[in-house]
């Protein structure tokens, strides 16, 4: 079982709507989840983090976590063609250095 | 502030050769990793370093790769001799020690072996 799962895609939404992005984990003392952004050929770039249960917004992303769950998400409100990217998932335990990524969800935002 | 600095963003070269990836980490942070992205495998983590001591390097794929970190601002992955099975891009990251603590990754290696 992978440690950090998400959907492949491509998740194909048109513009102006709403992207929902999920990811799940299988290790339960993971503490921090983050968002990474990876255009075509370029490196990934954090968007967002989250350690706590609940809601956590910033512009048009809200990232969601739910540790009983074992569940992260992410929402794009206002999708633009920009967005299109792979977005990746990932998460950190207390007990070490080690960061783990998901496969990435690649996202198709139509103009 | 600079990021994490690698290079070079490109290289070409042949098979049998060996190739030296250079990444100085973002000032302050004492956490370094190397990845490698393909499309096949995704981004995977080679090894990690912690106060420029590796931590983990199970993720070296074999003994052709190698690793070091003399000092706080700069690290290496050689690998010797190439494959074509190499080709990848390679990702540098760096982070400061904590749990909650995100990676910043520079603009990675695109490694091409003939």
């Amino acid at each position: 079982q992978k440690e950090v799962e998400q959907n492949s895609g491509p998740l194909s939404v048109p513009e102006g709507a709403i992207a929902s992005l999920n990811c799940t984990y299988s290790d339960r003392v993971s503490q921090s989840f983050f968002w990474y952004r990876q255009y075509s050929g370029k490196s990934p770039e954090l968007i967002m983090s989250i350690y706590s249960n609940g809601d956590k917004e910033d512009g048009r992303f809200t990232a969601q976590l739910n540790k009983a769950s074992q569940y992260v998400s992410l929402l794009i409100r206002d999708s633009q063609p920009s967005d299109s990217a792979t977005y990746l998932c990932a998460t950190r335990g207390t007990g070490g250095f080690k960061t783990i990524f998901g496969a990435g969800t690649r996202l198709f935002v139509k103009a | 502030d600079a990021g994490v600095i690698q290079s070079p963003r490109h290289e070409v070269t042949e098979m049998g050769q060996e190739v030296t990836l250079r990444c100085k980490p973002i000032s302050g942070h004492n956490s370094l990793f190397w990845y490698r992205q393909t499309m096949m495998r995704g981004l995977e983590l080679l090894i990690y370093f912690n106060n420029n001591v590796p931590i983990d390097d199970s993720g070296m794929p074999e003994d052709r790769f190698s690793a070091k970190m003399p000092n706080a601002s700069f690290s290496t992955l050689k690998i010797q001799p190439s494959e074509p099975r190499d080709s990848a891009v390679y990702f540098c990251a760096s982070s400061l020690q904590g749990w909650n603590q995100p990676q910043h990754f520079g603009d990675g290696t695109r490694l091409s072996i003939l």
